[in-house]
């Protein structure tokens, strides 16, 4: 258990679906991030929220949609998605948004889009 | 910009010790991380070097040079479940808790 739950584990998706990912921190934080972790490339920052807001949008596609509600959720609103957004979408959470804060992450949403 | 190099690979027996390097370029140095990630789990935080030397813990350790730009991971008594995915990370930007991720050095661990 990791303190951070992610679901669902596994999703398929046609490119014209509308689907959410959803992440619940029990731990406390007030930082939350997706990360989207692509075969073969480093994990990419895609999202940052501290105490809510929206601090980072680091160049993402508007086909990508967050959503902080409470400093527990963190959703990902999907729409329209091409195949080659196919990657594990990994939330994270930080007790708070400085240096040398340690990153606890989920064990991820693996989406397929055909 | 930022980036960050590592091995992408790295083979070991069990009992044996391991250094993975990284090697990273910033515009502003704010601290270097370690993660470990098994294959399908969630990434996990290692270890985390703000200053020159050697921090501890347990079987792994970490080093970091700020001269060089370069810092290691050292895996000691190497067990079968070591396999997985090491990746070192630095603060983007300003330093605030984003990370700039390496591409990740998979470590094989055999009999």
């Amino acid at each position: 258990e990791t303190g951070v739950t992610q679901t669902p584990r596994h999703l398929v998706m046609g490119m014209t679906n509308k689907k959410s990912l959803k992440c619940e921190q029990h731990l406390g934080h007030n930082a939350m991030y997706w990360y989207k972790q692509s075969a073969k490339k480093p994990l990419e920052l895609m999202f940052v929220y501290s105490l809510e807001e929206r601090v980072e949008n680091n160049s993402v596609p508007s086909r990508f949609s967050p959503e902080c509600p409470n400093s527990s959720h963190l959703f990902l609103h999907l729409h329209t998605l091409q195949p080659e957004d196919s990657a594990l979408y990994l939330c994270a959470s930080s007790p708070g948004y400085a240096t040398n804060e340690k990153l606890f992450f989920g064990s991820g949403t693996q989406l397929s889009v055909l | 910009g930022q980036s960050l190099e590592q091995p992408s690979e790295v083979t070991a027996v069990e009992g044996a010790i391991v250094q993975i390097n990284c090697t990273y370029q910033t515009s502003g140095f704010y601290g270097l991380s370690w993660y470990q990630q098994h294959d399908g789990g969630a990434p996990t935080f290692l270890s985390y070097n703000a200053l020159d030397g050697l921090e501890e813990t347990g079987r792994f350790s970490s080093f970091l040079s700020r001269s060089d730009s370069y810092g290691y991971l050292l895996l000691q008594e190497l067990q079968m479940k070591d396999s997985a995915s090491y990746f070192c990370a630095v603060p983007m930007n300003s330093g605030y808790s984003t990370l700039t991720f390496g591409k990740g050095t998979m470590l094989l661990v055999s009999p």
